[in-house]
């Protein structure tokens, strides 16, 4: 099975400071996302990678930058973190038109 | 953009219960999917049906292109079927999946 890894499950930061949350996937997928997730918005694109060093934004890029130097890492980077990104983190990859893995999520809290 | 409006947003079930969850979409798509999100927020894809009939077990789904909408309907519900249920779309080739809201299930023993 096709595993996504996000590497912090709960993470705390100040405001201001520049948090870096890794996500890892092992089946050499193409396509990587980044999607925020608060309660009765659903998901929400934050960015997309379709290979190494390439990027879309999707519908909230405001406030991030995104990092793949390589196929199976995807990094999402808060450049200065602030209390409105306090949110679940869901990092998924894709390989074909829908199969979707999403990784467990990182539960961020900007204090 | 597309919009996705997912209803109910909360439902409340005794075990053994059927229910049916409700997707409409404002715009002609090409990729739709049904995604289960366990309470420990683990996301599974239940099915993918852009039109037509799907079943899987006691889940099955209908998605009605033409008229814009997707229903997923759970039978016989179990404890472990709680959580909660998202709907999705795509325009085109299914980069920039739109999530609906969310319809959050509990499933009482």
């Amino acid at each position: 099975d096709v595993k996504v890894t996000q590497s912090s499950r709960y993470l705390v930061k100040r405001t201001g400071e520049k948090v870096f949350l890794e996500c890892v996937q092992d089946m050499d997928h193409e396509n990587m996302f980044w999607y925020r997730q608060d309660p009765g918005l659903g998901l929400r694109l934050i960015y997309f990678s379709y290979d190494v060093k390439m990027k879309e934004k999707g519908d909230i890029p405001e406030g991030y930058s995104v990092s793949r130097e390589k196929k199976e890492r995807f990094s999402l980077i808060l450049e200065s973190a602030s209390t409105n990104q306090t949110s679940m983190y869901l990092c998924a990859s894709k390989q074909g038109a829908y199969g979707y893995t999403f990784g467990s999520g990182t539960r961020l809290t900007v204090v | 953009g597309i919009q996705v409006e997912q209803s109910p947003p909360d439902l409340i079930l005794q075990e053994g219960a059927n229910s049916t969850l409700r997707c409409n979409f404002s715009d002609s798509v090409n990729n739709l999917q049904w995604f289960h999100q366990n309470p420990w927020g683990q996301l599974i894809n239940l099915f993918y049906i852009p039109s037509g009939t799907k079943q899987n077990g006691r889940l099955s789904a209908t998605t009605v292109a033409t008229e814009r909408y997707s229903l997923l309907y759970i039978s016989s519900s179990q404890t472990t079927d709680s959580g909660v249920y998202f709907c999705a779309v795509s325009l085109g080739a299914g980069n920039m999946l739109t999530f609906g809201g969310g319809t959050r299930l509990m499933v009482k023993p």
